[in-house]
């Protein structure tokens, strides 16, 4: 079992719909965690950190729960721009500075 | 304010040749970062230095070596490259471990 799993995709949305995505990970002392999106043969960069507490910034929603060990990001009203590979990140655990990336989950939305 | 750049932007390389890919950031962070990303797939660590003078192994280290140079640069040397080496690497740089992590735009390579 990978120590952390997003559901590939693709997913395929229209303008102005809401998507969720997942991402579960398997080391229950990890510290941190973060969304990155990439876009087509660029580097990752930075959307937002992930808290227990919830983060919003516009239209995106960010969820942690520990308990269950999974991170959630939730985007609403989708633009066609919002096309991209979203990267779950947690980082930390056993291996202090380890960070594991998740495959990506693709996004594309359509006009 | 150029962030993370790396050297080159792209490499062909025979198999059994050597070659180091080159990291700065010029952001006083103190960890930095390798990684590899094979089609769709994503990132894997390769190694990671906490501070300057440190470097540490991550998940995929065997058939690469690291230098902290400096604060500022970290390379990555592939002592006898072979075909699997084939990727986009990924240098990355954070004020310090498990923060957020700001990337170069990556050198792809290719060994034949």
């Amino acid at each position: 079992r990978k120590e952390v799993e997003q559901d590939p995709g693709p997913f395929n949305v229209p303008e102005g719909a809401t998507v969720a995505f997942n991402c579960t990970y398997s080391n229950s002392a990890s510290q941190s965690f973060f969304w990155y999106r990439q876009d087509c043969r660029k580097e990752p960069k930075l959307l937002m950190s992930v808290y227990s507490s919830g983060n919003e910034d516009g239209r995106f929603t960010a969820q942690l729960n520990r308990a269950s060990q999974y991170i959630s990001l939730l985007i609403r009203d989708s633009k066609l721009s919002d096309s991209a590979t979203y990267l779950c990140v947690v980082n930390g655990g056993a291996n202090a500075g380890k960070s594991t990336f998740g495959d990506g989950t693709t996004l594309t939305v359509k006009p | 304010n150029a962030g993370v750049t790396q050297t080159p932007k792209f490499q062909v390389l025979k198999t059994g040749q050597s070659m180091t890919l080159q990291c700065a950031q010029d952001m006083n962070h103190n960890s930095m970062y390798w990684y590899r990303q094979d089609p769709g797939m994503g990132l894997r660590l390769i190694y990671y230095s906490a501070s300057e003078g440190t470097t540490d192994k991550g998940e995929v280290p065997n058939g690469y070596n690291v230098s902290r140079l400096n604060k500022r640069e970290f390379s990555l040397r592939l002592e006898s490259a072979a075909p699997s080496q084939t990727s986009v690497y990924f240098c990355a740089s954070s004020g310090r471990l498990l923060d957020t992590q700001y990337f170069g735009p990556g050198t792809r390579l290719t060994v034949l």
